[in-house]
């Protein structure tokens, strides 16, 4: 196990469409978050799963956004009708506990 | 409402200079409060922790709940140090809030 993986990597899209981002945890971490990032600033939590229980999603993510994670194994992350907005660095965490998060490499999405 | 500030997005110092970087926080509750550390084409990864009340590469931090404040030092910077450090507050178990970052850049 070489630690969180996500992909692709890379997205680009034009404005509009659809995307969705994978990430595959550490194996036996039962929590798994996601999170945004644009330039300049920290990581923006989006929401969570304890296994394949959603417990938390945060206010800011529009009806557009929306997260899995079956069998409480991989996740994704669906962004519909993409805007240039949404343009950022999408992180993936998972953890054993609350107090160590292990990131992912994450996706940089480009919306044209 | 819960927030996290780091004031400075730059801090330049010299090797085998002390460095403190700054993070403030506003939470209601008891905080749990941590330091990550992306150096340069690495993933975010755990510097430390309050509650573990640790060293790590030689930096600490020290919650102070009457200034609200949980800054990161170290006494004799290091080139390998030059990284950027995000503050972050765990809230309600599940979430987390962090800070903007700050670049720690240590010049040889």
């Amino acid at each position: 196990d070489t630690g969180v993986s996500q992909n692709p990597r890379h997205k680009i899209t034009k404005r509009g469409q659809n995307v969705t981002f994978r990430c595959d945890p550490i194996s036996e971490h039962n929590r798994l978050y996601w999170y945004r990032q644009t330039l300049g600033q920290g990581p923006e939590f989006l929401t969570y799963f304890q296994n394949e229980a959603q417990l938390e999603k945060s206010r800011l993510l529009s009806d557009r956004f929306s997260a899995e994670r079956p069998k409480g194994s991989f996740s994704t992350l669906e962004i519909q009708r993409t805007e240039q907005g949404d343009s950022a660095m999408y992180l993936c965490a998972s953890s054993v506990d609350s107090y160590e998060q292990y990131f992912g490499p994450g996706t940089r999405l480009t919306v044209t | 409402a819960q927030r996290v500030t780091q004031p400075e997005k730059l801090l330049s110092v010299f090797k085998g200079a002390p460095v403190e970087l700054k993070c403030n926080y506003s939470y209601s509750g008891s905080p749990e409060l941590f330091w990550y550390v992306q150096y340069s084409r690495q993933r975010l990864q755990l510097l430390l922790r309050h509650i573990s009340r640790e060293s790590i590469k030689g930096f600490t931090a020290d919650l102070n709940k009457g200034e609200t404040s949980f800054h990161l030092k170290k006494p004799f910077a290091q080139e390998e140090d030059s990284a950027m450090y995000y503050c972050a507050l765990l809230y309600n178990f599940n979430k987390f809030y962090f800070g903007s970052g700050t670049k720690l850049n240590v010049k040889p």
